[in-house]
């Protein structure tokens, strides 16, 4: 199973929205209702903001959202801030082997 | 307060051994699966395996299956990250990370990241 597609990067100006797309196949993300995305900063471990497609941790601001269509799920920040600023990787769980499959990663710049 | 703490950072020589570590603490250590997860320098997140602590039960990512051994000591509730004979290939951050979810299926908590050096 290949990695998920993500766009390199993309970039808003403060309080503008941005969506990151990660597309997949009917075996993981269209298959399962259990995409992830996961924020890091340069030199930091990885941080979960979105499970089960739409859901956010507590603690993580609801600027941030997801959701999905067919094989594409997708994040969106809105209200875009200096300290989003990061990579965002999306991750699917498979069912079969790689049970999890991870996004190429899109980085984030704000203008 | 969930913790996962990873043993420092490490430099070895091609075709040498090395263990790692992640130390959890703050919730059942033996109840939640605990995963591997790699990052190449400059690269993205690739899944390596995980380990479900209370009976030792392992599954490994294809990609990774008979390259590394998953392991872990439910007595002081560590899991662990090994190989046999490094390769500067294996050069990489390494995060554990905890499983959770209705069928295990993403990670809420990440380890500070072990770095692993292999160099002549």
């Amino acid at each position: 199973q290949s990695a998920l597609t993500q766009p390199r990067s993309v970039s808003g100006s403060p309080g503008q929205s941005v969506t990151i797309s990660c597309t997949g196949t009917s075996s993981d993300v269209g298959g399962y209702n259990y995409v992830s995305w996961y924020q890091q900063h340069p030199g930091k471990a990885p941080k979960l903001m979105i499970y089960d497609v739409s859901k956010r941790p507590s603690g993580v601001p609801d600027r941030f959202s997801g959701s999905k269509s067919g094989n594409t799920a997708s994040l969106t920040i809105s209200g875009l801030q200096a300290e989003d600023e990061a990579d965002y990787y999306c991750c699917s769980y498979a069912g079969s082997y790689p049970l999890y499959v991870f996004g190429t990663g899109t980085k984030v710049t704000v203008l | 307060e969930v913790q996962l703490v990873q043993s420092g950072a490490e430099v070895k020589k091609p075709g040498e051994s090395l263990k790692i570590s992640c130390k959890g603490s703050g919730y059942s250590f033996t109840s939640y699966w605990i995963g591997w997860v790699r990052q190449m320098p400059g690269k993205g997140l690739e899944w390596m395996g995980i380990i479900y602590p209370g009976d030792s039960d392992t599954r490994y990512s294809p990609s990774f299956q008979g390259q590394v051994t998953i392991s872990a000591d439910k007595s002081i509730s560590t899991a662990y990250l090994q190989w046999s004979s490094l390769k500067a290939s294996d050069t990489a951050m390494y995060y554990c990370v905890r499983v959770v979810g209705a069928t295990a299926n993403y990670f809420d908590y990440w380890g500070q990241g072990t770095l692993v050096t292999v160099s002549s």
